[in-house]
């Protein structure tokens, strides 16, 4: 069965530094998303991308954070320059034309020092 | 998107069904009814979703009132790899954009 699939898995990283997470979205999929959660709290939006621009961003999707697809097949989430509350589980998801459901990967856990 | 209002939390014994009820009494008639879980932390999970039929697909049941104002998840004989948190979701579109807007949901303990 297709799945998104998001590297790494787990990443440590220094408050300031940049990190960018990784999505393979599944292959016939136009529409892409990017959410967070924070330990204990609810599933977040941030970002949704269709042909090739953000079509919706929230607030918490500043100007820390871009994305792009730069090669088609890859997503991607760029965090500047983390701060410690950047740490959460960031969690990738697509869908298709057709299809009322929204496929989500297994998340990043970004660690934020 | 229409609001919802689900109970916090619930338990089933395993092997029985669990049901998971939800409230969207300000629901359109051209929003549907969608179920997620997350499973501990994984990555939210898509159940079912439904108009105003009842669905069933191999996962769960979705029964909607006649008034569509209310609807029940289904899980016909609970396991423990069903504990996980449950969110009942109201949107307009069933194709296309579909940005999810994720609640508080019920934690459902399946237990032994």
């Amino acid at each position: 069965e297709p799945e998104v699939t998001q590297t790494p898995s787990h990443q440590v990283t220094q408050m300031g530094q940049e990190v960018i997470l990784r999505c393979v979205p599944i292959s016939n999929h136009l529409y892409f998303y990017w959410y967070r959660q924070i330990l204990g709290q609810k599933v977040e939006f941030l970002v949704s991308f269709y042909n090739n621009e953000i079509s919706e961003k929230s607030e918490i999707f500043d100007d820390q954070f871009s994305v792009e697809r730069p090669d088609g097949s890859n997503f991607t989430l760029k965090i500047r320059s983390t701060k410690l509350e950047d740490s959460a589980m960031y969690f990738c998801a697509s869908n298709g034309q057709a299809t009322g459901e929204l496929f989500f990967g297994e998340g990043s856990r970004l660690t934020v020092l | 998107d229409a609001k919802t209002t689900q109970p916090p939390s619930m338990d089933c014994a395993e092997g029985r069904a669990a049901n998971l009820p939800c409230n969207h009494s300000t629901i359109s008639g051209n929003e549907y009814v969608y179920w997620y879980r997350q499973i501990h932390s994984q990555g939210p999970q898509y159940i079912i979703h439904g108009l105003k039929n009842n669905e069933t697909n191999e996962m769960a049941s979705l029964i909607i009132t006649e008034d569509r104002k209310s609807s029940t998840l289904i899980l016909p004989h609970a396991t423990l790899r069903d504990t996980a948190v449950y969110y009942c979701i109201v949107r307009s579109d069933s194709g296309g954009y579909q940005k999810v807007t994720f609640g508080t949901g019920t934690k459902l303990q399946v237990i032994p």
